[in-house]
C-alpha cells in the first residue's frame, strides 16, 4: 500500500505486504534526509538516511528513494509485520546548520 | 555506546506551577542538544537547541526556557505553567561536527491542568 504522508496521514496493510510511506519536501536548499519510526508513547527512532547526492539507500528491510526533481522522499518497508505499526517521520535538513524539519508524520497499521 | 535519558517519564503539574525537565547524554562529549514538543497525533516542533554549554538557540517564542550548565545536560524549565504547554517533550542528541542524525531519548509526558 501506499500513502501521502503529508495528505493521507494513515495507511493500513496486511502482513507480509510491501509498505510505501511518501513525503513531500519544499526546500530545494535540503540536503540531507532521514526517516524516523516512533511506537506510542516513545520518542522517535532512527530508520535510514539519504544525502541528496543519492537516489536510493537501503537498509535491512528498508528502502529511502529520493526524487529531487519533484521533491519527493519515500520509504519502502518489505513484507511488513506487526512491529512496524507505529507513525513514521520524514526530516530534511539544509546544507547548513543543524536544524531538522519534520513532516507531519504517517500512521502505518499492519493487520495480522 | 551512546544512550540518553530523560526524567520524569509523566508529569502532571497544575497550571502556574514551574517545571524543570531534565535530559542527559552518556557516551559522547560536546553533542548538539534539542528540545522538541509534541502534540498529540502530530509532528515535532522544535524548541532549543545548544551547541555547547551555556550556548541556547530559541526556535519559538514562549513561556518556556532552556539551560545547558554541563556539557551533556540539558534542562527545559518554566516559571509558570500554561495549559498550551501540555505534550510530549522530546530530548535528542547529534554529533556536533556533524549535526544531521538526531537521536531521541524516551520523551516526557506533561499534563498541565
Amino acid at each position: 500500500g501506499e500513502s501521502v504522508g503529508l495528505h493521507l496521514p494513515t495507511l493500513s496493510v496486511q502482513e507480509g505486504d510491501n509498505s510505501i510511506i511518501n513525503c513531500a519536501y519544499s526546500n530545494s536548499a535540503s540536503d540531507y534526509f532521514i526517516w524516523y519510526k516512533q511506537e506510542s508513547g516513545k520518542g522517535p527512532q532512527f530508520i535510514i538516511d539519504i544525502r541528496s547526492n543519492m537516489d536510493k539507500r537501503q537498509g535491512q528491510r528498508v528502502t529511502v528513494l529520493l526524487n529531487k526533481t519533484v521533491k519527493h522522499l519515500s520509504l519502502q518497508i518489505a513484507a511488513t509485520q506487526p512491529g512496524d505499526s507505529a507513525v513514521y517521520f520524514c526530516a530534511e535538513k539544509e546544507t547548513s546548520g543543524s536544524r531538522l524539519t519534520f513532516g507531519e508524520g504517517t500512521q502505518l497499521t499492519v493487520n495480522p | 555506546s551512546q544512550t540518553i535519558h530523560q526524567w520524569p517519564a509523566t508529569l502532571v503539574q497544575p497550571v502556574g506551577s514551574p517545571l524543570s525537565l531534565e535530559c542527559t547524554v552518556e557516551g559522547t562529549s560536546n553533542p548538539n542538544l534539542y528540545w522538541y514538543r509534541q502534540a498529540a497525533g502530530r509532528g515535532l516542533q522544535l524548541l532549543f537547541y545548544s551547541v555547547g554549554i551555556g550556548q541556547i538557540s530559541s526556535e519559538v517564542p514562549q513561556n518556556l526556557s532552556a539551560s545547558r550548565p554541563q556539557d551533556r545536560q540539558f534542562i527545559l524549565s518554566s516559571k509558570k505553567l500554561l495549559l498550551s504547554d501540555s505534550g510530549f517533550y522530546l530530548c535528542a542528541w547529534s554529533v556536533s561536527w556533524d549535526g544531521v542524525s538526531q537521536y531521541f531519548g524516551p520523551g516526557t509526558r506533561l499534563l498541565v491542568l
